[in-house]
């Protein structure tokens, strides 16, 4: 089955700066890359997602960019607000299948 | 929406007790997972159905546990008997559509202690 592997396990990054949370896969049939983001408490909660037919995909502060050559994806969050501190998850699937491999998450805080 | 909606928040039981967790999912939504998450397994897949139908329960660990979603609106996790090593967050989620290649929407989790 697919392994996600995600790094770094917790990530401490001054208010205002940038934050990148990298995840590889094994299963080169993969296609589809979400990430979750979870607050304290709360469940995960999808913040942005990509597929396989398209290298890079932003929304407002947040990025991610894939490379299906070396299997591996990336969060990049700009500007960060305390509000982002949270446990951030990568996942990996294949198109049409229902199984999510979820990595280990990251637990960034933002420092003020 | 109210979102996916989950009870109990929180379970302390002792061990050889029953436990049971509901889930409601959003209407409309035709697909239900329920997940584990502990910090040395991470997010676990237990069991998905579709359209109140399990299709992989591969995921549930043992035959202490069993699932079952009578209806579109209602699904329940149930372990008997808990054990200690049962102790985790056990979260619902649901979907539109049949896989997971779309948005999942979590509850926001049972957490069980088993004591």
């Amino acid at each position: 089955g697919e392994n996600v592997e995600q790094h770094p396990s917790t990530l401490s990054v001054q208010e205002g700066d940038s934050a990148v949370i990298k995840c590889t896969y094994s299963d080169s049939a993969s296609n589809y890359f979400p990430w979750y983001k979870q607050e304290l408490g709360k469940g995960p909660q999808l913040i942005i997602d990509i597929r396989s037919n398209v290298g890079e995909k932003k929304d407002q502060r947040i990025a991610v960019t894939l490379n299906k050559t070396a299997k591996h994806f990336s969060l990049h969050i700009t500007e960060t607000q305390p509000e982002d501190s949270a446990v951030y998850f990568c996942a990996a699937s294949m198109r049409d299948d229902y199984k999510l491999s979820f990595g280990a998450g990251t637990t960034v805080t933002v420092r003020a | 929406d109210a979102g996916v909606i989950q009870s109990p928040r929180h379970e302390v039981t002792e061990m050889g007790q029953e436990v049971t967790l509901r889930c409601k999912p959003i209407s409309g939504h035709n697909s239900l997972f329920w997940y584990r998450q502990t910090m040395m397994r991470g997010l676990e897949l237990l069991i998905y159905f579709n359209n109140n139908v399990p299709i992989d329960d591969s995921g549930m660990p043992e035959d202490r546990f069993s699932a079952k979603m009578p209806n579109a609106s209602f699904s329940t996790l149930k372990i008997q008997p808990s054990e200690p090593r049962d102790s985790a967050v056990y979260f619902c989620a649901s979907s539109l559509g049949q896989g997971s290649t779309g948005e999942l929407f979590f509850g926001e989790g049972s957490r069980l202690t088993v004591l």
